[in-house]
């Protein structure tokens, strides 16, 4: 089954403990993408990459790595998570060809709660 | 770059009945507008979407508007039925090898029995 999945589903941290959210997918993608989504704000991108060892900045990156080694994996990394990165986190793929982030497969969500 | 406002932020219609969610954008230059639908404990699916070339599109119960000239698009759920209860985003994409895909705010869509 075609599919991106992410890992862990749900996840309390305390603050300055690192932690990282993987994401896989299996539709040999090249794209891929980081997204939050916090109340009244819809989603917003953290980080995108368009291929293996191709990573970018999207609309809020400020707190967060990532690293594209493999072309299916896209761990998100939290060095020093804080309270202002609770919210809800779901990793993206495409297959871009012509539009880089069209047709987006989303995963089912990590929810983060940093204490 | 480019903002999305979308409207209403929440919309509660009787089964049977017609549903319209309304987004406006910013950059004139985007060309390919999205709608996806987010169900309770899911990611957000893609449901359909249209080019800037194409005035509407229609997909059995959904159907998709763009008007240009005004900068607005329109989802239309016609018939709707309890499935249709989610959250729906609007978005948009400015083309290009760095293309951007902004969303809106999204709609809670409730149909009631």
């Amino acid at each position: 089954e075609a599919q991106v999945t992410q890992n862990p589903r749900y996840l309390i941290t305390v603050t300055g403990k690192k932690l990282t959210v993987t994401c896989s997918q299996n539709m040999n993608h090249e794209y891929m993408s980081w997204y939050r989504q916090d109340p009244g704000l819809g989603l917003r991108q953290i980080y995108y990459s368009m291929n293996v060892e191709v990573t970018d900045k999207g609309d809020v990156p400020e707190g967060y790595k990532v690293s594209r080694k493999e072309k299916r994996n896209f761990p998100l990394i939290l060095e020093s998570p804080s309270p202002n990165q609770t919210s809800l986190y779901f990793c993206a793929s495409s297959l871009s060809r012509g539009i880089a982030n069209e047709k987006l497969f989303f995963g089912s969500g990590t929810q983060l709660s940093v204490l | 770059g480019e903002n999305v406002e979308q409207h209403p932020s929440t919309l509660s219609v009787q089964e049977g009945d017609s549903a319209v969610i309304k987004c406006t954008y910013s950059d004139s230059a985007s060309n390919y507008f999205p709608w996806y639908k987010q169900e309770l404990g899911k990611g957000p699916q893609l449901i359909i979407d249209i080019r800037s070339n194409v005035g509407e599109k229609k997909d059995q119960r959904i159907a998709v508007t763009l008007n240009k000239t005004a900068k607005h698009f329109s989802l239309h759920i016609t018939e709707t039925q309890p499935e249709d209860s989610a959250v729906y985003f609007c978005a948009a994409i400015s083309t290009g090898t760095a293309s951007k895909l902004t969303f809106g705010t999204g709609t809670r869509l409730q149909v009631t029995l």
